[in-house]
């Protein structure tokens, strides 16, 4: 079971919509992160917070737009995506960005832009 | 040239063969290494950290030469189930980045 919960598990979006992700972690770590799936890719990062202040963006489009509101919960908002953007969209959290410690994964939530 | 090197493969293996993943890393001063398993559409989950005193569980075994930055993967008695992608990550020096290897995929077949 992870322990990092991501909802929803499937979007269905068009491009003119505005969605949102959400991932919550009860683990009390204090780095969160979003990558980004392709099939048959390894995930690519798109942004890093820590301790709720956003310390990398991966020169992401605007129309990705993440918000941390406390240490438990990361959004990635989501506006005018284009059908490219579909893919499988992976919350993550760690201890800090300055521990030596691994990346707790959520299940993803599969987007696909009509 | 890539921060992390995997060999992709596939490769395709019998039930109960052994099989060893390579992974390279082009900074000296990184700080932690990980093999993950990812399932197809599914999240990767971490299989295990890799330690320069080597490291073992169960059929798995994991090596670090952090003189020639090199990372290895060595599974005995293969079974269906260990059929995945296994990619190695490997934790920048500055800490903030985990960079990902392209992912090798194994096939385990009866």
């Amino acid at each position: 079971d992870t322990e990092v919960t991501q909802t929803p598990k499937h979007l269905v979006m068009g491009m003119t919509n505005k969605k949102s992700l959400k991932c919550e972690q009860h683990m009390g770590h204090r780095a969160m992160y979003w990558y980004k799936q392709k099939a048959k890719k390894p995930p690519e990062l798109m942004f890093v917070y820590s301790y709720e202040k956003l310390s990398i963006n991966e020169s992401v489009p605007s129309r990705f737009s993440p918000e941390c509101p406390n240490s438990s919960l990361l959004n990635l908002h989501l506006h005018a995506l284009q059908p490219e953007d579909s893919a499988l969209y992976l919350c993550a959290s760690s201890t800090r960005t300055d521990d030596t410690g691994e990346l707790f994964f959520g299940e993803g939530s599969r987007l696909t832009v009509l | 040239r890539k921060e992390v090197e995997q060999d992709p493969g596939p490769f395709n293996v019998p039930e109960g063969a052994t099989v060893a993943f390579n992974c390279t890393y082009s900074n000296s001063a990184s700080q932690s290494f990980f093999w993950y398993r990812q399932d197809c559409r599914k999240e990767p989950k971490l299989l295990m950290s890799v330690y320069s005193s080597g490291n073992e569980d169960g059929r798995f075994t994991a090596q670090l030469n952090r003189a020639s930055q090199y990372i290895s993967l060595l599974i005995r008695d293969s079974k269906l189930s260990d059929s995945a992608t296994y990619l190695c990550v490997v934790l920048s020096y500055n800490f903030n980045k985990f960079y990902f290897g392209s992912g090798t995929k194994l096939n385990v077949k009866p």
